[in-house]
């Protein structure tokens, strides 16, 4: 799995755009871009995943420059319940995964939102 | 999406003692992953639990310590063994979730005295 490394913290006000980078300069051919969001005293939850380009829904964008040596992801309009750690994983096996399934989490990046 | 009922969401405990904690997953799948999240930490895979066979642990971690059960394609347990206060952690199931990504339980927040 490729190490990723991101901002440990970052703080915003409510109805800015964030937007958080992650660098993954070993990343191999076959993987996967994926981005969960763990809110405090919760699991993390996945929020969006992607190979190249960029992908959109209805949480985050994630935008993939064609070296794919880093991404960001993109939260439009924050508001104060966007308050959590974001994680960036890197692997083959889909949604962050290796090919046999572990999600490998790096220390990711505690964004405060404030009002 | 997959659902994950985890139980205990807390608990405290004394040292020397062992803790068993539950998940309870909607639908069949075929391996579960148990984590551990340390104040302040990240998480860290413990151990991937395939129904039918012994649990598969990750470096740093022994079946001893954390004797896992995986009876069918929905329950799986983890146990901590003989505590001490450094396995106060968070200590959290997942599965892969067929509609994307994975999915994880609540946690158990475990505090040992």
């Amino acid at each position: 799995l490729a190490k990723t490394t991101q901002p440990i913290s970052m703080d915003s006000y409510e109805g800015q755009e964030v937007n958080i980078t992650c660098s993954h300069n070993n990343i191999a051919t076959n993987d996967y871009i994926t981005w969960y969001q763990q809110f405090p005293s919760q699991g993390p939850r996945f929020i969006i995943q992607g190979y190249k380009t960029k992908v959109t829904n209805e949480v985050a964008s994630l935008f993939i420059p064609a070296d794919r040596k880093s991404s960001t992801l993109s939260l439009p309009r924050v508001s104060l319940s966007d308050t959590a750690v974001y994680y960036c994983l890197v692997g083959r096996g889909g949604y962050g995964s290796s090919n046999t399934g572990k999600l490998i989490f790096g220390q990711g990046t505690t964004l405060q939102v404030k009002p | 999406s997959a659902v994950i009922s985890q139980k205990p969401s807390r608990d405290i405990c004394q040292r020397g003692t062992s803790l068993t904690i539950q998940c309870q997953v909607d639908s069949q799948v075929t391996m579960m992953f148990w984590y551990r999240q340390q104040p302040g930490q990240s998480l860290t895979l413990i151990a991937t639990a395939n129904q039918g066979s012994e649990a598969t642990y990750e470096s740093g971690f022994v079946i001893d310590k954390f004797p896992i059960s995986r009876p069918n394609l929905t329950f799986s347990t983890l146990t901590v063994s003989n505590m001490s206060p450094e396995d106060s952690s968070i200590y959290l199931c997942s599965v892969e979730d067929p509609t994307g990504g994975y999915t994880f339980g609540s946690g158990t927040r475990l505090t040992v005295v």
